[in-house]
């Protein structure tokens, strides 16, 4: 199994100004996704950040709102950019249970953002 | 459009008793299927799965049934206890030989009364 730390695990904020959320992973993995659960919503996928190369964005989530980096097999970061009450959510990153794509998940304890 | 529904937000059941949780899905494409357990304040943890080349799979005290021609599965658990008391999520994908995305349902909160 993955161990999953994300921080911070939570954070109220400005409008306007920018969050950036870090999750570390204890093993190299491939694939690593960022959700979103707006309060009393399913999990939603914004994006899949592959190491070496752009994150991939679902549709409704752009890079400019939510830019992602993937420096290494074992860290990425999201940032939540020029933040808005409907940004309030919790935001939680995943690895694959697998060596490869595998729909079994690690997930790491989530950020919830509440923005003033 | 909501592709994966959980119908009821919350469950309350006795403990030794039955839970059922039940899932709808609309993409007839799903063969897939998953549910997770989240506890407040920590991030969800894989509990079971399901193909859909089987209608039931079982682990231990939780097992999920699945009948495709209803796009109906629910995840049951025999004999509940408090500890299982948590948010749980159904979710469902479609297993290519390449990547594609998990989808989630709103969730069931699911209390277990001692």
């Amino acid at each position: 199994s993955a161990v999953i730390s994300q921080k911070p695990s939570r954070d109220i904020c400005q409008r306007g100004t920018s969050l950036t959320i870090q999750c570390q992973v204890d093993s190299q993995v491939t694939m690593m996704f960022w959700y979103r659960q707006q309060p009393g919503q399913s999990l939603t996928l914004i994006a899949t950040a592959n190491q070496g190369s752009e994150a991939t964005y679902e549709s409704g989530f752009v890079i400019d709102k939510f830019p992602i980096s993937r420096p290494n097999l074992t860290f990425s970061t999201l940032t939540v950019s020029n933040m808005s009450p409907e940004d309030s959510s919790i935001y939680l990153c995943s690895v694959p249970s697998g060596t490869g794509w595998s729909p079994e998940a690690f997930f790491g304890q989530g950020t919830r953002l509440t923005v003033v | 459009d909501q592709q994966v529904k959980q119908n009821s937000p919350s469950l309350s059941v006795q403990e030794g008793r039955i839970s059922i949780l039940n899932c709808d899905y609309t993409n007839s494409m799903f063969d897939y299927f998953l549910w997770y357990k989240k506890y407040p304040a920590e991030g969800p943890t894989f509990l079971i799965s399901i193909s859909s080349i089987k209608d039931k799979n079982e682990d231990g005290r939780f097992t999920v049934f699945l009948n495709k021609s209803a796009k109906h599965l629910s995840l049951h658990i025999v004999p509940s206890q408090p500890g299982d008391s948590a948010v749980y999520f159904c979710a469902a994908s479609e297993m290519k030989t390449s990547y594609d995305k998990v989808i989630f349902g709103p969730g069931t909160s699911l209390s277990v009364i001692p």
